[in-house]
């Protein structure tokens, strides 16, 4: 079974400031990890995913996460916040068998002029 | 990515009715997903719905109030019935990826409410 834990339900940063999102799984297998951003009223967009091979991915919009198995983590970075990345960010993991997602809470981000 | 879209984007129903949610995909698809968003709250896996089989449904939720229809690889339906306030949410489908079978995309979902 995988869970998804993501701290902090809300985050609020300035514009051009340093965005990290946290994340921490539990799997029983060698897990795949996604980020998807849901912007309002709108469905869910991939934003990056590990699934093997190296352990920092790049996504789109400038995002970035690194897995690290000894840390059970999926931390997901952006240098510079802009004003377009206000939305809700939810990490998610699925078993490589069945492809099945299990959702974290969601962390929703605001972005200060 | 494939290209999904879903119908209604958004209703407002009675308590007691059903409500018949479609999903289109421009491309065929081994797997179709249905989740729901409850207001608020992260997503939660109805079912997994495969062409030429039974829908799978996850613990809590059941065919009799959430019939899926799976008629072909590009398309699917999922009705939500007999209808309480609690079924208000957002109900979104999703495929896996021609080539990419081990990510999900996902429609622009559809929202309900339930008077």
């Amino acid at each position: 079974a995988q869970s998804v834990t993501q701290l902090g339900s809300h985050v609020s940063v300035s514009e051009g400031a340093l965005v990290l999102l946290r994340c921490n799984y539990s799997s029983s297998v060698p897990p795949y990890l996604f980020w998807y951003v849901q912007y309002p009223n709108q469905g869910l967009q991939l934003l990056l995913k590990y699934t093997t091979g190296a352990t920092l991915v790049k996504g789109i919009n400038g995002f970035e996460a690194e897995f690290k198995k000894s840390e059970t983590s999926f931390h997901l970075t952006k240098p510079s916040a802009h004003m377009s990345d206000a939305a809700e960010y939810f990490c998610a993991v699925s078993d490589p068998n069945d492809y099945k997602l299990s959702f974290g809470a969601g962390t929703t981000v605001t972005v200060r002029a | 990515s494939a290209v999904i879209s879903q119908k209604p984007s958004r209703d407002i129903c009675q308590r007691g009715t059903s409500l018949t949610i479609q999903c289109q995909v421009d491309s065929q698809v081994t797997m179709m997903f249905w989740y729901r968003q409850q207001p608020g709250q992260s997503l939660t896996l109805i079912a997994t719905a495969n062409q030429g089989s039974e829908a799978t449904y996850e613990s809590g939720f059941v065919i009799d109030k959430f019939p899926i229809s799976r008629p072909n690889l590009t398309f699917s339906t999922l009705t939500v019935s007999n209808l309480s306030p609690e079924d208000s949410s957002i109900y979104l489908c999703s495929v896996d990826g021609t080539g990419a079978s081990d990510t999900q995309y996902f429609g622009p979902g559809t929202r309900l409410t339930v008077l």
